[in-house]
Order: structure tokens, then C-alpha cells, then sequence
């Protein structure tokens, strides 16, 4: 079955150190995306993609980074710029056809001790 | 600049009531999208229902409706015959198109928590 998978589900981080959260599609969509989601607040964009060596900064795009080096994969670097990393981050890719749905992966929830 | 609002932070239904959730946007393109997307404690964005804005008929897609009020820039999601799985964050969110470029903003959801 088609669908994004990101990884890892939970991450646990010393304060300092760069992670990267992986996503990965197969649903031959060309966009995707990372948003960002803190408990009682909506979500909110950090970077889209909407083809591969092709990316543009969101709302929240500080202290973060993406690389889009294939069609499948959209990985997000959270810096030690970031100052309050500590969040569930959605990755999302978009259908080029009809309502352009967002279909999102499970979701990779970041602890920073 | 776009914007969508939900007024509801939270909200109570009867198992098998219908309950219709708030979703208001401010947006200046003349063509976009709405979406209702339920999220359950597991984390992840569940797709409900679209509305688009040139669609003349309200969306509906199982027990799902969308209430859509062009004028007053409403789209509020109706769940009829509630059941206990509906228990969940439900967001609305909206596309814009301009040149070219698809962006999807949402709101800050609504908790549904169904009463058995």
C-alpha cells in the first residue's frame, strides 16, 4: 500500500545536537512537506518541496533544514539553532491532481532533555 | 494574508447526535480549497472531507458534511449519527493558489470527545 513513512516515531535529543527526521514517500507525489505541531496550537509550515533539488522556506523555517535529492525522500534536520525543538513533526506530501489532498505520515515526536 | 479560524477548543457530543464543528478563513485568492482533517491520539492527519471554492454544491462524504457559506467565508463540518472513534482534534485547513505555489495553512483545531 502506498503511503509516507517517517522515522523515527519518538527521538530523544541532548541539548546541542542536530537530528534528522526521515520521510519517505511512495506515492510518486512531487511536493511534500514538514510542519511543525505544539500541543494546542494548529500546524504550523517549517519547509515544502515542490520538486526534487527544489525547496522553499515556511513559516518556521528558522533553526532548520531539508535536503530533496529524490523524489521519495524529504528529510528534515533539526539544528542546535532551533531553540525549542521539542514538538511532534508531520511530514506531508501532496496529490498533483483533483483536491491536491495532503496525505500525512504518523508523525515523529521530538524530546529535547 | 490567509488565516483560519477555530473558535472551538473543545466540544461535547452524544453518541449518535450530530455535531457540527466552526471553521471560518479570511483568504484574498480567488481560487482555494478547504479541508477537515481528524487527527486521534495516535498522531496522525486523517483526510475527511474538501470543499472547493467554486463548487456549488456543499461537499459530503459518508457521515461527513461540510456546510460551506461562501459570503461568510464559513465551512463548518457536520458529523451526523456520532460514534465513539470520533473522538479526536479536528483541524480545518485551507489551500491557497498563487503563483503556483500550494501552501496549506490550518487552524488550531477542535477537540470532538463523544459521550457514551
Amino acid at each position: 500500500d502506498g503511503g509516507i513513512t517517517q522515522s523515527p516515531k519518538y527521538l530523544f535529543r541532548k541539548e546541542g545536537q542536530n537530528v534528522t527526521l526521515s520521510c519517505e514517500q511512495n506515492l510518486n507525489h512531487d511536493a511534500m512537506y514538514w510542519y511543525r505541531q505544539d500541543p494546542g496550537q494548529g500546524l504550523r509550515l517549517i519547509y515544502y518541496s515542490q520538486i526534487v533539488n527544489d525547496f522553499q522556506k515556511g513559516d518556521i523555517a528558522e533553526g532548520y533544514s531539508v535536503s530533496r535529492e529524490k523524489k521519495e525522500s524529504f528529510p528534515l534536520t533539526v539544528t542546535s539553532a532551533q531553540k525549542n525543538p521539542t514538538a511532534f513533526y508531520l511530514c506531508a506530501s501532496r496529490q498533483g491532481t483533483g483536491a491536491n489532498v495532503l496525505t500525512f505520515g504518523a508523525g515523529s515526536r521530538l524530546t529535547v532533555l | 494574508a490567509q488565516k483560519i479560524t477555530q473558535t472551538q477548543p473543545g466540544m461535547f457530543v452524544q453518541e449518535k447526535e450530530a455535531v457540527t464543528l466552526d471553521c471560518t478563513y479570511d483568504t484574498s485568492d480567488p481560487s482555494y480549497g478547504l479541508f477537515w482533517y481528524k487527527q486521534p491520539s495516535s498522531g496522525e492527519m486523517i483526510f475527511l472531507i474538501y470543499q472547493g471554492s467554486y463548487d456549488q454544491q456543499n461537499a459530503t462524504e459518508g457521515r461527513y458534511s461540510l456546510n460551506f457559506q461562501k459570503a461568510r467565508k464559513s465551512a463548518n463540518l457536520v458529523i451526523s449519527a456520532s460514534q465513539l472513534g470520533d473522538s479526536a482534534m479536528y483541524f480545518c485547513a485551507m489551500r491557497g493558489l498563487k503563483t503556483g505555489t500550494y501552501k496549506y495553512i490550518f487552524g488550531t483545531g477542535t477537540r470532538l470527545k463523544v459521550l457514551a
